[in-house]
């Protein structure tokens, strides 16, 4: 079975700084691949997705993350995070040919400080 | 387009009652989940349909029950609250066709409390 591991469960950083997140996927084939964002008291929202091709993908609000097979990550970046991006952060893996069956890793709650 | 509703927002249930959540979309999606979101746990599945009459378990299907008689809502169904199904409730809906519609979209969310 697939799985979805976020080894960071808190991130603190500054405004203007730069972002990476963590995510490690299992999967034993090429995987779909997602970044979702959720703040307080909201609905997750996609902030982008991989299913093939170039592995490096853009996303919504600045954010960028690349493929890397070799390491079974998908680390999701932004080259400078602005206070409006403080929330939860999901990896999510899907199985090929299914869309219904998400796993998503526990999350990665981000704190941005002015 | 509304996108995906669930209703209602906040709920709060006796344990052993049962009550069911809706979930609707209007983008003729094909494949609908329910997903509960629980701290420190991330979201898992508990059911999905891949199409009107077709339903199959997810993850963490035990106490929840589910149908889908038209192909926009699928409602999921509390049989006998417990503590234990206290969480947040998403329904999520995405296309069936090919890789690049392998998108789900998300509801606002449930929040269920069972005392």
């Amino acid at each position: 079975a697939q799985s979805v591991t976020q080894p960071d469960i808190h991130i603190t950083v500054s405004e203007g700084a730069s972002l990476e997140l963590r995510c490690n996927y299992s999967y034993g084939a090429t995987p779909y691949l997602f970044w979702y964002v959720q703040s307080p008291g909201q609905g997750l929202q996609l902030l982008l997705k991989y299913f093939s091709g170039d592995t490096l993908v853009q996303g919504i609000k600045g954010f960028e993350a690349e493929f890397k097979r070799s390491q079974s990550s998908f680390n999701l970046r932004k080259p400078s995070v602005h206070w409006s991006d403080a929330a939860e952060y999901f990896c999510a893996v899907g199985i090929t040919g299914t869309a219904s069956k998400l796993t998503f890793g526990t999350g990665t709650r981000l704190q941005v400080t002015l | 387009n509304a996108g995906v509703t669930q209703t209602p927002k906040f709920q709060v249930l006796k344990t052993g009652q049962s009550m069911t959540l809706q979930c609707a979309q209007d983008m003729n999606h094909e494949y609908m989940s329910w997903y509960r979101q629980d701290p420190g746990m991330g979201l898992r599945l508990i059911h999905y349909s891949v199409g009107a009459g077709i339903t199959d378990q997810g993850e963490v299907p035990n106490g929840y029950n589910v149908s889908r008689s038209t192909t926009e809502d699928f409602p999921l169904r509390l049989l006998s609250a417990a503590p234990s199904q206290t969480s947040v409730y998403f329904c999520a809906s995405s296309y069936s066709r090919g890789p690049s519609y392998n998108e789900q979209f998300f509801g606002p969310g449930t929040r269920l409390t069972v005392l």
